[in-house]
């Protein structure tokens, strides 16, 4: 079945420090890749997402290219803030009934 | 503004009582889902919803059940409360022909 994989953290970075968190996947066919964002004390919002292969999702300064050769869709950015803080989802879709499989998610502490 | 409402944020209920939580979306979605959130595993897909009074199983279904009446409502019922159904529970929806799931804020109940 489908699966995403991405690390657990804390990630703990500095402000203005340049930010990568992994993604890989396993899926059949051409699934969309996504980047969810959850606040404290709030649901999820989606980031960014890419629907197919070379695609690069963006927004907020955060960055995500779709990659089938190495099945990965890695989140960046360049300089976080403090208030990057937040725990970091990538997902897939693989269609049908658009039953989204998440990662466990990664959870950043950017520090001042 | 597009909005998915849970019906409460905070639950404490007590072993063996029947639990309700609620959801309503008021984007006209076909999609709606129900997950539970817990340290360590990420998003779990209990059940899913792709039209009125249409259900699906997810990956963790047991001790859980759900209804779909109408379109903008999807409740997820504890038959009987336990303990280990302690947890955050995330309310979603999306459209059929979309990719973007819209959550709500979450419930974290409580079973005592």
């Amino acid at each position: 079945g489908d699966s995403v994989t991405q690390m657990e953290g804390p990630v703990t970075l500095s402000e203005e420090a340049f930010l990568t968190i992994n993604c890989t996947y396993t899926a059949t066919g051409y699934p969309s890749l996504f980047w969810y964002v959850q606040y404290p004390g709030e649901g999820l919002q989606l980031l960014l997402k890419a629907t197919k292969a070379d695609d690069k999702g963006s927004n907020k300064g955060f960055e995500a290219t779709y990659r089938k050769e190495t099945t990965s869709f890695h989140l960046e950015k360049g300089s976080v803030q403090v208030s990057d803080s937040a725990v970091y989802f990538c997902a897939l879709d693989s269609g049908g009934y658009q039953k989204v499989t998440f990662g466990i998610g990664t959870k950043l502490q950017v520090i001042p | 503004d597009v909005k998915v409402t849970q019906s409460s944020r905070y639950l404490v209920k007590r072993t063996g009582e029947k639990v309700f939580l609620e959801c309503v979306q008021d984007m006209d979605h076909e999609n709606m889902f129900w997950y539970r959130q817990d340290p360590g595993l990420g998003l779990r897909l209990i059940y899913f919803s792709y039209d009125v009074k249409m259900k699906e199983k997810g990956d963790i279904p047991e001790g859980y059940s759900v209804s779909r009446e109408k379109k903008e409502r999807f409740s997820l019922i504890l038959e009987s409360a336990s303990t280990n159904q302690t947890s955050m529970y995330l309310c979603a929806s999306s459209h059929v022909r979309e990719h973007e799931a819209f959550f709500g804020q979450g419930t974290r109940l409580t079973v005592v």
